[in-house]
């Protein structure tokens, strides 16, 4: 079975650019969770859906920071425009309504010059 | 809000060392979850833990959820070098919904 999907793997751009993350859950999941790990705050929730309405967004940084699942199978989090603080690599997970354990996607780790 | 306090930090170890790890938490928590993350890739669930003095083995890995629900601790038996990685605590609290809150994680070596 295909576990959480995020593309891309890596993106490098420079400040000031737009960046958009995308995540696939597990088919049949219905909670759908944003993560950020950085060295120094370690992995921070940023925002998570169920049953693709946000309801926690108090982990997004700011309003640079903007995140989407337009139906159960595709999320997106935007960053526009975006700041070198906002390197780090970004976590997609996802879970059943009535569970705890949340599956990671690998991971997209972004750089921002 | 929760805070978990995960220790030790990091540990280096020789191979077929057995390994422990706690976390404590400030407040209660309903379920506990550990985690391993291998270097460029995402937290992989290795055991959940969902009531009070729970004991759940997973191979070589044994957790359980302490009996106050404020902690919970992580053995390995055995140690081998593939035990390399960060590993994780998470819980779930009884208002946090559907939030998880992560430890620091401890960073395990495995000489071999």
């Amino acid at each position: 079975d295909a576990g959480v999907i995020q593309s891309p793997r890596h993106e490098v751009t420079e400040m000031g650019q737009e960046v958009t993350l995308r995540c696939k859950p597990i088919s049949g999941h219905n909670s759908l969770f944003w993560y950020r790990q950085t060295m120094m705050r370690g992995l921070e929730l940023l925002i998570y859906f169920n049953n693709n309405v946000p309801i926690d967004d108090s982990g997004m940084p700011e309003d640079r920071f903007s995140a989407k699942m337009p139906n159960a199978s595709f999320s997106t989090l935007k960053i526009q425009p975006s700041e070198p603080r906002d390197s780090a690599v970004y976590f997609c997970a996802s879970s059943l309504l009535v569970s705890s354990e949340q599956f990671f996607g690998p991971g997209t780790r972004l750089t921002v010059l | 809000g929760q805070q978990l306090n995960q220790s030790p930090q990091s540990m280096f170890i020789q191979e077929g060392e057995d390994v422990s790890m706690n976390c404590t938490s400030s407040s209660i928590f309903n379920t506990w979850l550990w985690y391993k993350q291998d270097p460029g890739e995402g937290p992989v669930l290795l055991i959940a833990l969902y009531k009070a003095g729970e004991l759940t083995s997973n191979g070589r890995l044994t957790a359980q959820f302490g009996i106050t629900r404020k902690d919970s601790f992580l053995n390995i038996s055995a140690s081998i070098p593939s035990d390399v990685g960060i590993y994780f605590c998470a819980g779930q609290g009884e208002t946090s919904g559907s939030r998880l809150t992560f430890g620091e994680g401890t960073q395990l070596t495995v000489n071999p």
